[in-house]
């Protein structure tokens, strides 16, 4: 299956900047999606970012504050804007490689303070 | 109700034991499903997909009920290396490719 890299790994931020999370697929891709993941919890959809097209939100995730770029089949990018300590997460990006489950990467532990 | 539904856990068992995991779904037109394996401060990592006539992999056997929409994971002799979240996963559409995840289920075996 493919690989991908994500990168940061981790950060430590301020309040109110913001921070640009990367992942890199070796293969290439339709369809790219970020997770945030609470302390404890499960994965929570942020929004499915597509090649050529504006990313798609769930429900409580919105363009202003989770800006994603999608340049080609193989990049995305994830912005976390203007920063508050409730930002504070792990924030996965995932592909569908095959025909069968998706590959994440693995993660960027973000720390608000 | 959420859409995905696992067993609240922790599962404590010793190494060598069976143990099996459950996850109910609320969308009857849900397609596909899979368990993933979270290890601590990892990413989550494809386990197995549930097919309806059920799979094998080595000590770990799926299944799925589509009746009555649940999922099962059984880990049999269990190492412990099996210590890790495994969270059920839930597909509407194979091809739209939006995954719900299950709260998921820790495991611990101890020696």
């Amino acid at each position: 299956s493919a690989v991908i890299s994500q990168k940061p790994s981790r950060d430590i931020c301020q309040r109110g900047t913001s921070l640009t999370i990367q992942c890199q697929v070796d293969s290439q891709v339709t369809m790219m999606f970020w997770y945030r993941q609470q302390p404890g919890q499960s994965l929570t959809l942020i929004a499915t970012a597509n090649q050529g097209s504006e990313a798609t939100y769930e429900s409580g995730f919105v363009i202003d504050k989770f800006p994603i770029s999608r340049p080609n089949l193989t990049f995305s990018t994830l912005t976390v804007s203007n920063m508050s300590p409730e930002d504070s997460s792990i924030y996965l990006c995932s592909a569908q490689t095959d025909n069968y489950g998706y590959t994440f990467g693995s993660g960027t532990r973000l720390t608000v303070v | 109700r959420k859409e995905v539904e696992q067993d609240p856990g922790p599962f404590n068992v010793p190494e060598g034991a069976t143990v099996a995991f459950n996850c109910t779904y609320s969308n009857s037109a849900s397609q596909s499903f899979f368990w993933y394996r979270q290890d601590c401060r990892k990413e989550p990592k494809l386990l197995m997909s549930v097919y309806s006539s059920g799979n094998e992999d080595g000590r770990f056997t799926a299944q799925l009920n589509r009746a009555s929409q649940y999922i099962s994971l059984l880990i049999r002799d269990s190492k412990l290396s099996d210590s890790a979240t495994y969270l059920c996963v839930v597909n509407m559409d194979t091809n739209a490719g939006k995954s719900t995840f299950g709260d998921g289920t820790t495991l611990t075996v101890k020696p």
